[in-house]
Protein backbone atom coordinates (compact mmCIF):
# COMPACT_ATOMS: atom_id res chain seq x y z
CA UNK A 1 0.00 0.00 0.00
CA UNK A 2 1.77 3.36 -1.69
CA UNK A 3 1.24 6.30 1.20
CA UNK A 4 0.81 9.93 0.44
CA UNK A 5 3.02 11.79 -1.43
CA UNK A 6 3.85 15.43 -1.75
CA UNK A 7 6.01 17.42 -4.15
CA UNK A 8 8.01 19.57 -4.03
CA UNK A 9 9.31 19.02 -0.15
CA UNK A 10 10.77 22.15 -0.59
CA UNK A 11 9.78 25.65 -2.66
CA UNK A 12 11.04 28.94 -2.54
CA UNK A 13 8.99 32.15 -4.33
CA UNK A 14 8.71 35.76 -4.28
CA UNK A 15 5.80 37.93 -3.59
CA UNK A 16 3.20 37.96 -6.37
CA UNK A 17 4.06 35.00 -8.30
CA UNK A 18 1.72 31.30 -8.09
CA UNK A 19 3.04 28.08 -6.93
CA UNK A 20 1.59 24.72 -7.77
CA UNK A 21 1.75 21.77 -5.65
CA UNK A 22 1.26 18.29 -5.73
CA UNK A 23 -0.32 15.11 -3.72
CA UNK A 24 -0.70 11.49 -4.55
CA UNK A 25 -3.38 10.17 -2.53
CA UNK A 26 -2.98 6.58 -0.80
CA UNK A 27 -4.39 3.86 -2.93
CA UNK A 28 -7.86 2.86 -2.82
CA UNK A 29 -8.58 6.93 -1.19
CA UNK A 30 -11.09 8.98 -3.56
CA UNK A 31 -11.27 12.31 -1.32
CA UNK A 32 -8.24 14.94 -0.60
CA UNK A 33 -8.03 17.46 1.71
CA UNK A 34 -5.42 20.65 1.55
CA UNK A 35 -4.52 22.04 4.88
CA UNK A 36 -1.99 24.94 5.35
CA UNK A 37 0.01 24.92 9.00
CA UNK A 38 1.62 28.17 9.85
CA UNK A 39 4.91 27.86 12.33
CA UNK A 40 3.84 26.81 15.60
CA UNK A 41 0.00 26.15 14.82
CA UNK A 42 -2.26 23.57 13.64
CA UNK A 43 -3.27 23.00 10.45
CA UNK A 44 -5.97 24.94 9.04
CA UNK A 45 -8.29 23.34 6.26
CA UNK A 46 -8.05 24.93 2.88
CA UNK A 47 -10.47 22.53 0.99
CA UNK A 48 -11.44 19.39 0.17
CA UNK A 49 -11.66 17.11 -3.31
CA UNK A 50 -13.86 13.97 -3.81
CA UNK A 51 -14.27 12.48 -6.84
CA UNK A 52 -12.69 15.38 -8.53
CA UNK A 53 -15.51 17.87 -7.35
CA UNK A 54 -14.86 21.00 -4.49
CA UNK A 55 -16.63 19.03 -1.37
CA UNK A 56 -15.90 21.68 1.35
CA UNK A 57 -13.73 25.17 1.44
CA UNK A 58 -12.18 26.64 4.73
CA UNK A 59 -11.82 30.73 5.12
CA UNK A 60 -9.14 31.08 2.21
CA UNK A 61 -9.86 33.33 -0.74
CA UNK A 62 -10.50 32.49 -3.47
CA UNK A 63 -6.60 32.70 -5.17
CA UNK A 64 -6.38 29.18 -3.43
CA UNK A 65 -7.62 26.86 -6.30
CA UNK A 66 -7.25 22.85 -6.55
CA UNK A 67 -7.96 20.37 -9.02
CA UNK A 68 -8.79 16.47 -8.83
CA UNK A 69 -7.63 13.90 -11.35
CA UNK A 70 -9.23 10.32 -12.27
CA UNK A 71 -6.53 8.73 -10.43
CA UNK A 72 -7.34 11.05 -7.50
CA UNK A 73 -4.18 12.71 -7.07
CA UNK A 74 -4.68 16.63 -6.37
CA UNK A 75 -3.05 20.17 -7.49
CA UNK A 76 -3.25 22.70 -5.11
CA UNK A 77 -2.51 26.33 -6.79
CA UNK A 78 -1.87 29.99 -5.09
CA UNK A 79 -1.77 32.83 -7.18
CA UNK A 80 -0.47 36.16 -6.27
CA UNK A 81 1.24 35.22 -3.57
CA UNK A 82 1.82 37.11 -0.27
CA UNK A 83 4.27 36.75 2.34
CA UNK A 84 2.11 34.98 5.06
CA UNK A 85 1.52 32.24 2.20
CA UNK A 86 4.89 31.05 3.73
CA UNK A 87 4.15 28.00 5.19
CA UNK A 88 4.05 23.94 5.48
CA UNK A 89 1.03 22.71 3.26
CA UNK A 90 -0.23 19.67 4.29
CA UNK A 91 -2.79 17.15 1.91
CA UNK A 92 -4.48 14.42 3.50
CA UNK A 93 -6.32 11.71 2.04
CA UNK A 94 -9.19 9.44 2.51
CA UNK A 95 -12.04 7.07 1.91
CA UNK A 96 -14.62 9.00 2.42
CA UNK A 97 -14.87 12.79 3.85
CA UNK A 98 -12.86 14.24 6.61
CA UNK A 99 -14.79 12.16 9.65
CA UNK A 100 -12.95 9.06 7.72
CA UNK A 101 -9.59 8.20 8.71
CA UNK A 102 -7.29 11.35 7.06
CA UNK A 103 -3.91 9.66 6.25
CA UNK A 104 -1.48 12.86 5.25
CA UNK A 105 1.56 13.21 3.51
CA UNK A 106 4.87 14.83 4.84
CA UNK A 107 4.17 18.30 3.26
CA UNK A 108 5.53 20.73 0.93
CA UNK A 109 7.43 23.89 2.93
CA UNK A 110 6.65 27.10 0.70
CA UNK A 111 8.44 29.97 1.18
CA UNK A 112 7.64 33.24 0.19
CA UNK A 113 10.19 36.29 -0.11
CA UNK B 1 -17.92 28.74 13.55
CA UNK B 2 -16.43 25.58 15.27
CA UNK B 3 -13.69 26.21 17.73
CA UNK B 4 -11.06 24.23 19.09
CA UNK B 5 -9.35 24.91 21.80
CA UNK B 6 -6.54 22.84 23.28
CA UNK B 7 -4.40 23.26 26.71
CA UNK B 8 -1.41 22.89 27.57
CA UNK B 9 0.48 24.33 24.91
CA UNK B 10 3.59 22.72 26.03
CA UNK B 11 3.84 19.63 28.58
CA UNK B 12 6.60 17.99 30.22
CA UNK B 13 6.34 14.90 31.83
CA UNK B 14 8.95 12.32 33.42
CA UNK B 15 9.70 9.24 31.38
CA UNK B 16 7.21 6.35 32.83
CA UNK B 17 4.87 8.87 34.19
CA UNK B 18 1.47 10.06 32.39
CA UNK B 19 0.31 12.64 30.25
CA UNK B 20 -3.08 14.45 29.76
CA UNK B 21 -4.33 17.07 27.35
CA UNK B 22 -7.35 18.78 26.75
CA UNK B 23 -9.76 20.13 24.44
CA UNK B 24 -12.46 21.85 24.65
CA UNK B 25 -14.59 22.64 21.09
CA UNK B 26 -17.93 24.73 20.50
CA UNK B 27 -19.94 23.33 17.73
CA UNK B 28 -22.31 20.69 19.20
CA UNK B 29 -22.48 19.16 16.06
CA UNK B 30 -19.49 17.76 15.98
CA UNK B 31 -19.45 13.88 16.24
CA UNK B 32 -15.88 12.99 15.48
CA UNK B 33 -13.27 13.42 17.59
CA UNK B 34 -9.09 12.45 16.14
CA UNK B 35 -6.08 12.90 17.87
CA UNK B 36 -2.90 13.12 15.75
CA UNK B 37 0.51 13.25 16.62
CA UNK B 38 3.75 15.17 14.23
CA UNK B 39 7.02 14.68 14.71
CA UNK B 40 10.00 17.04 13.38
CA UNK B 41 9.71 17.06 9.05
CA UNK B 42 6.82 14.65 9.46
CA UNK B 43 3.07 15.29 8.63
CA UNK B 44 0.30 14.30 11.36
CA UNK B 45 -0.74 10.86 12.16
CA UNK B 46 -3.60 9.25 13.76
CA UNK B 47 -3.29 7.88 16.86
CA UNK B 48 -6.55 7.29 18.19
CA UNK B 49 -10.21 9.12 17.52
CA UNK B 50 -13.63 9.03 18.67
CA UNK B 51 -16.98 9.24 17.76
CA UNK B 52 -20.13 10.78 19.80
CA UNK B 53 -21.61 7.78 20.98
CA UNK B 54 -19.00 6.77 22.63
CA UNK B 55 -17.81 8.13 26.19
CA UNK B 56 -14.14 6.31 25.88
CA UNK B 57 -11.86 4.73 23.77
CA UNK B 58 -8.05 2.85 24.66
CA UNK B 59 -5.53 1.47 21.83
CA UNK B 60 -2.60 0.07 24.59
CA UNK B 61 -0.84 3.27 26.20
CA UNK B 62 -3.29 5.47 24.66
CA UNK B 63 -7.03 6.80 25.54
CA UNK B 64 -9.45 9.12 25.01
CA UNK B 65 -12.45 10.60 26.91
CA UNK B 66 -15.16 12.67 25.67
CA UNK B 67 -17.72 14.63 27.52
CA UNK B 68 -20.40 15.70 24.98
CA UNK B 69 -22.12 17.75 27.43
CA UNK B 70 -19.14 19.67 28.69
CA UNK B 71 -18.20 19.72 24.92
CA UNK B 72 -14.57 18.70 26.23
CA UNK B 73 -12.24 15.74 25.56
CA UNK B 74 -8.71 14.27 26.51
CA UNK B 75 -6.21 12.64 25.41
CA UNK B 76 -4.24 9.88 28.01
CA UNK B 77 -1.03 8.87 27.44
CA UNK B 78 0.21 5.92 30.35
CA UNK B 79 3.41 4.85 31.09
CA UNK B 80 5.22 7.43 28.81
CA UNK B 81 8.12 7.13 26.60
CA UNK B 82 11.08 8.92 24.88
CA UNK B 83 9.65 8.40 21.34
CA UNK B 84 6.35 9.81 22.67
CA UNK B 85 7.90 13.47 22.32
CA UNK B 86 6.21 15.18 19.80
CA UNK B 87 3.21 17.70 19.58
CA UNK B 88 -0.18 16.37 19.36
CA UNK B 89 -2.96 18.16 18.33
CA UNK B 90 -6.89 17.31 19.00
CA UNK B 91 -9.28 18.23 16.11
CA UNK B 92 -13.11 18.32 16.14
CA UNK B 93 -15.41 18.37 12.52
CA UNK B 94 -17.65 21.17 11.36
CA UNK B 95 -19.71 20.33 8.62
CA UNK B 96 -17.35 19.06 5.51
CA UNK B 97 -14.60 20.00 7.75
CA UNK B 98 -11.55 19.31 10.01
CA UNK B 99 -11.13 22.06 12.88
CA UNK B 100 -7.50 21.17 14.16
CA UNK B 101 -6.47 22.65 18.05
CA UNK B 102 -3.10 25.00 18.14
CA UNK B 103 -0.91 21.70 19.22
CA UNK B 104 0.90 20.47 22.58
CA UNK B 105 4.50 19.63 22.71
CA UNK B 106 5.34 17.21 24.45
CA UNK B 107 8.38 17.04 26.04
CA UNK B 108 9.20 13.32 27.85
CA UNK B 109 12.13 13.88 30.22
CA UNK B 110 14.56 11.03 30.83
Amino acid sequence: ETGVTQSPTHLIKTRGQQVTLRCSSQSGHNTVSWYQQALGQGPQFIFQYYREEENGRGNFPPRFSGLQFPNYSSELNVNALELDDSALYLCASSSMGVTDTQYFGPGTRLTVL
Amino acid sequence: GENVEQHPSTLSVQEGDSAVIKCTYSDSASNYFPWYKQELGKGPQLIIDIRSNVGEKKDQRIAVTLNKTAKHFSLHITETQPEDSAVYFCAANRDDKIIFGKGTRLHILP
